[in-house]
């Protein structure tokens, strides 16, 4: 069965920088594009980050835009999300999401339990 | 970007009652949205996909309609694994967009 598991989240000071990982397991991770969701305290789930199967198409969020990147390493099976110039706006918890392997279709068909960011000083 | 606004905010019905949940886009999205069921401390669920198709393993009684600029999520008859917050999700662009939420809550 697929699995993603987040890890990477902690406590970091505003201005601070962080990497999350995604580890993927049960699927051929390579042949799946993936998204960064998060969940912010009070807000619902807002999309940040999408990465194509061999990473040449990315998009942002324009909250995030240039502050955060994405990338992946198809022969680790892991998606990753660099945060730099981090304000608290950016806690909550982050989320990988899987696409769906359909061409025609882009829906987020497996997440994982998600990775807590809290930025605070 | 394209916005997307669900209404209402938070619905308030009893188990076995028909509950609807609209999500409009600010520009056309074709059919490409997806609802999800999203419960405190869970990974999001998918339900449905390319506007009306459901989820694998989704229970019947979830529906979903629409195209263009306007969906709906519908549940037949709610039942008391259904008390959560739902969303739409627009993929229509590589900027994909959640709604605001919907938050079912026992009457």
């Amino acid at each position: 069965e697929a699995q993603l598991v987040e890890s990477g989240g902690h406590l970091v000071q505003p201005g601070g920088s962080l990497r999350l990982s995604c580890e993927a397991s049960g699927f051929t991770f390579r042949s799946y594009e993936m998204n960064w969701v998060r969940q912010t305290p009070g807000k619902g789930l807002e999309w940040i980050s999408y990465i194509n199967t061999n990473s040449d198409l990315k998009s942002y969020a324009a909250s995030v835009k240039g502050r955060f990147t994405i990338s992946r390493d198809n022969a680790k099976n892991s998606l990753y999300l660099h945060l730099n110039s981090l304000t608290d706006d950016d806690s909550g918890i982050y989320y990988c999401a899987r696409e769906a392997l359909d061409s025609s279709d882009s829906s987020l068909d497996y997440w994982g339990q998600g990775t807590p960011v809290t930025v605070s000083s | 970007d394209i916005q997307m606004t669900q209404s209402p905010s938070t619905l308030s019905a009893s188990v076995g009652e028909r509950v609807t949940v609209t999500c409009r886009a600010s520009q056309s999205i074709r059919n490409f949205l997806a609802w999800y069921q999203h419960k405190p401390g869970k990974a999001p669920k998918l339900l449905i996909f390319k506007a009306s198709t459901l989820g694998s393993g989704v229970p019947s009684r979830f529906s979903g309609s629409g195209s263009g600029t306007e969906f709906t999520l519908t549940i037949s008859s709610l039942q008391p694994d259904d008390f959560a917050t739902y969303y739409c999700q627009q993929y229509n662009t590589y900027s994909r967009t959640f709604g605001q939420g919907t938050k079912v809550e026992i009457k």
